[in-house]
């Protein structure tokens, strides 16, 4: 798993509350991901960071935000959850050319 | 932008048999990358591939890189009842700020 850990696994929130999921990596990777992975969808990517402080939207981005102010932490805000925003998040680790993708163990968000 | 198929979607085969999956992009790519998702887990790197033409090998699996760039294959011989999951393609989409996955190939074994 490359060192890559996401908090918290589970969490249930009600709709409008903020939620943020975080992902730590050990490894000092430059590029972050964060995928959301719903049945039929597979995994869709939602923002991805290129460097400190860099990040850029994916193909759901709507809803979300992202920030990362250190190499090793990348933060996923919901601003105000919706039931659409129930999903499994992934977040990746990249070490960029020649190198791999490696994922954290997922976390689960219920949005009531 | 770029987008990535797999086929088949899913895959129902006796234990012992030979699986053979593939993955298809309209726009070339310069890294193939297949990973085994099971139940409950982020997915795995099985096999990852860098240069057009470049079969390689991991125990019973075995992945090409398309010569044209633009499909990859995994072969799975042999299978046994933990090769079951949810195979995914995927790769960086022109440079390594976007990695983006395909659909999925579902595959079950029966004993």
């Amino acid at each position: 798993d490359a060192g890559i850990t996401q908090s918290p696994r589970h969490k249930v929130t009600e709709t409008g509350t903020p939620v943020t999921l975080r992902c730590h990596q050990t490894e000092n990777h430059r590029y972050m991901y964060w995928y959301r992975q719903d049945p039929g969808h597979g995994l869709r990517l939602i923002h991805y960071s290129y460097g400190v402080k860099d990040t850029d939207k994916g193909e759901v981005s709507d809803g979300y935000s992202v920030s990362r102010s250190k190499t090793e932490d990348f933060l996923l805000t919901l601003e105000s959850a919706t039931s659409s925003q129930t999903s499994v998040y992934f977040c990746a680790a990249w070490g960029g050319a020649n190198g791999q993708a490696f994922f954290g163990q997922g976390t689960r968000l219920t949005v009531v | 932008g770029q987008q990535l198929n797999q086929s088949p979607q899913s895959m129902f085969i006796q234990e012992g048999e030979d699986v053979s999956m593939n993955c298809t992009s309209s726009s070339i790519f310069n890294t193939w990358l297949w990973y085994k998702q099971e139940p409950g887990e982020g997915p795995v790197l099985l096999i990852a591939l860098y240069k057009a033409g470049e079969l390689t090998s991991n125990g019973r699996l075995t992945a090409q890189f398309g010569i044209t760039r633009k499909d990859s294959f995994l072969n799975i011989s042999a299978s046994i009842p933990s090769d079951v999951g949810i195979y995914f393609c995927a790769g960086p989409q022109t440079s390594y700020d976007k990695v983006i996955f395909g659909p999925g190939t579902s595959l079950s074994v029966i004993p």
